[in-house]
């Protein structure tokens, strides 16, 4: 069964420093991986998607995601914060096969709430 | 504006009460789902539904129900209400069965008091 993990709820960085926010997950087949993003009282944007073409993904607002099979890892990562990137951030994993009849449902990590300081 | 278009935006209801809240799906896409999110369990998928039929089922209780017209517009249907109910409840939307092209609605703030 797919499954992703968020390891950290909450994450504190300084306005123009690194940003990461870190993502497991468990697929039996290839998985399809994506980074929502909420901003308060807002809607889900999708940041980025992984669908098992390059490895590194490129998202809006300089934020990139690398897929690591060998660490089952997906994680989210920016060079520099900005004080409009607080938000609360989903990894996300699609269920079904690559390449097969995907339903679509989406599994939901429990969040990592991103603040970022002046 | 994501194209999909979630009605009512907030809702205050009572316990035992039925309320329906709406979906317009971005023009073109044949599939809806619906998501809850609550304080205490999360974003968690509850329904698909493909080009008016019911293509995949979550953690959806049985006071809850759904469907999608010919027009492709879906609603959602939550009877009895308690409290626990209260949450944001999102609409998706995508062209076709899978993940391709998925696309949030803003999603309807059910309160129930």
């Amino acid at each position: 069964a797919q499954s992703v993990t968020q390891l950290d709820s909450h994450v504190s960085v300084s306005e123009g420093t690194p940003v990461l926010l870190r993502c497991n997950y468990s697929s039996s087949y290839s998985p399809s991986l994506f980074w929502y993003v909420q901003h308060p009282n807002k809607g889900l944007q999708l940041l980025l998607k992984y669908t098992s073409a390059a490895t590194l993904v490129k998202g809006i607002n300089g934020f990139e995601a690398e897929f690591k099979k060998s660490e089952t890892s997906f994680h989210l990562t920016k060079p520099s914060a900005h004080m409009s990137d607080a938000a609360e951030y989903f990894c996300v994993v699609s269920v079904g096969a690559q390449g097969s009849s995907n339903t679509g449902k989406l599994i939901f990590g429990q969040g990592t709430t991103l603040q970022v300081k002046p | 504006d994501s194209g999909v278009t979630q009605t009512p935006k907030h809702l205050i209801t009572a316990t035992g009460q039925r309320v329906t809240l709406r979906c317009s799906p971005r023009s073109g896409d044949l599939s809806v789902y619906w998501y809850q999110q609550s304080l205490d369990q999360g974003l968690q998928f509850l329904i698909q539904y493909y080009n008016g039929e019911e293509r995949a089922k979550g953690n959806i209780l049985e006071r809850f129900s759904a469907q999608q017209f010919p027009d492709l517009h879906s609603e959602l249907n939550l009877s009895s209400l308690e409290l626990g109910d209260s949450a944001l409840y999102f609409c998706a939307s995508s062209p076709g069965e899978g993940n391709y092209g998925y696309t949030f609605g803003s999603g309807t703030r059910l309160t129930v008091v």
